[in-house]
């Protein structure tokens, strides 16, 4: 079975500043990734996903994820984070074969100071 | 395009009544439907998946006699939370699949419906 792991529970940027957003997974054969965002009281919007090919994966937002299969790791980034990024960040991950089945992490609540 | 709708955003109920709530898809025919349960700081758990036409499948662990799920239309799904107890409280969110979408498509999630049972 499949797992995502995300280490940071918050982070506190300033509005300008980098983000990277870390993800972990654990699956026995290349996986599907995905991260999405969801604003308080809200569902999930998908910001990119990852299926093959390239591994620098472009989304909304101006978001970007690069894919490492050495390290099971499918962060997310953004080279500007704007005050409205502030959100929750999910990472899932889903089983080739497995329909559209996904596994999220616990989640990256991102703080955007002004 | 792909608007997915959740009724109701939230629902205070006493325990031992039972509450239903809706999943619409209001823009395109959603043959698979999923449902979540996101506890507070957690992450989304999958608790079942829901076919049109067909009997829900369930994740494991999840009672199948508490969480009543009927997908009835492509438009419709809900779930009922039956005999409801403190322990029930939670943010359930349902997701939909556009039919004739390949299962890796992007899944369209609705807001979410915030349940407290008291």
């Amino acid at each position: 079975a499949q797992s995502v792991t995300q280490p940071d529970i918050h982070i506190t940027v300033s509005e300008g500043a980098s983000l990277e957003l870390r993800c972990n997974y654990s699956y026995g054969a290349t996986p599907y990734l995905f991260w999405y965002v969801q604003s308080p009281g809200q569902g999930l919007q998908l910001l990119l996903k990852y299926f093959s090919g390239d591994t620098l994966v472009q989304g909304i937002k101006g978001f970007e994820a690069e894919f490492k299969r050495s390290q099971s790791s499918f962060n997310l980034r953004k080279p500007s984070v704007h005050w409205s990024d502030a959100a929750e960040y999910f990472c899932a991950v889903g089983a080739r074969g497995g329909g559209n089945k996904l596994t999220f992490g616990t989640g990256t609540q991102l703080k955007v100071e002004l | 395009g792909a608007v997915v709708s959740q009724h109701p955003s939230w629902v205070i109920c006493k325990s031992g009544t039972s509450v239903k709530i809706e999943c619409r898809s209001l823009d395109f025919q959603a043959t698979t439907m999923f449902w979540y349960r996101q506890f507070p700081k957690q992450s989304l758990m999958l608790m079942a998946t829901s076919n049109e036409g067909s009997k829900a499948t369930y994740e494991q662990g999840v009672e199948k006699d508490k969480f009543l799920i009927n997908h009835a239309s492509l438009t419709l799904s809900t779930l009922t939370v039956t005999s409801a107890h403190p322990e029930d409280s939670s943010f359930y969110i349902c997701s939909a699949q556009r039919g004739g979408e390949s299962y890796n498509s992007p899944l369209h999630f609705g807001n979410g419906t915030r349940l407290t049972v008291t």
